[in-house]
């Protein structure tokens, strides 16, 4: 079965913090794509980030960060020196190979939400 | 270049009514999707069209949802008649080409609120 699991439902931090997202995903695929996708007050799913089952480089993009480890089927997301325009909620999904790349497989999303 | 526009952005109804959303995709995007996010829980994918045709329909939930695509353009979800696990955010997506490589433009989603 496939299945993403963001077990944080809902993350409160102040200004300047540094926060991770976690993201655990569930497949017998060898060949998949993970993403992160955010969505601020205004509604729309913004895509972040997608990174491919065979690349387990780890990506920096300012002050974003994820960290994709297969071994524990993880793909996190590190915000550093949060800021209040991040609160938003935050996707992980899942699409697969065997299901012609055409299907995103969400997780439940977190809510992050940021003080100043 | 304008994006995947939903209407209505919010939208309240009674139990047993007839609800139609309506997803512009982007110019040109030939596939659509549309995905729901009912209570908090996880987006899950609905169906896809590529032009005017359904490609996927797996993930409708029951007859009492239509999808349809006239003329490969804009598409509509109908849901006739509404129940109350109905309510939740009804999000489209539309991308030129179909795979990963084609990244999804998704909309602001239409709220659905069935009382």
């Amino acid at each position: 079965a496939q299945k993403v699991t963001q077990a944080q439902t809902e993350i409160s931090v102040v200004e300047k913090e540094d926060v991770t997202l976690d993201c655990v995903y569930e497949t017998r695929d060898t060949t998949y794509y993970l993403f992160w996708y955010k969505q601020p007050p205004s509604g729309e799913l913004v895509f972040l980030i997608r990174r491919n089952s065979f690349d387990e480089q780890n990506e920096i993009s300012g002050r974003y960060s994820w960290n994709f480890q297969k071994s524990t089927s993880s793909f996190n997301f590190t915000i550093t020196a949060s800021q209040v325009v991040d609160s938003a909620v935050y996707f992980c999904a899942l699409i697969l190979f065997s299901g012609g790349y055409n299907k995103l497989i969400f997780g439940a999303g977190t809510r992050l939400a940021v003080h100043p | 270049e304008a994006g995947v526009t939903q209407f209505p952005s919010h939208s309240v109804i009674e139990k047993g009514q007839t609800v139609t959303l309506r997803c512009d995709p982007i110019s040109g995007h030939d596939n659509l999707y549309w995905y729901r996010r009912v209570m908090g829980k996880e987006i899950k994918f609905l169906l896809h069209f590529v032009k005017e045709s359904k490609q996927d329909e797996s993930g409708m939930p029951n007859n009492r949802f239509l999808a349809e695509r006239t003329g490969g353009t804009y598409s509509t979800l109908k849901v006739q008649p509404a129940e109350l696990e109905d309510s939740g955010v009804y999000f489209c997506a539309s991308s030129h080409r179909q795979g990963y490589n084609s990244p999804l433009h998704f909309g602001n989603g239409t709220r659905l609120t069935v009382t």
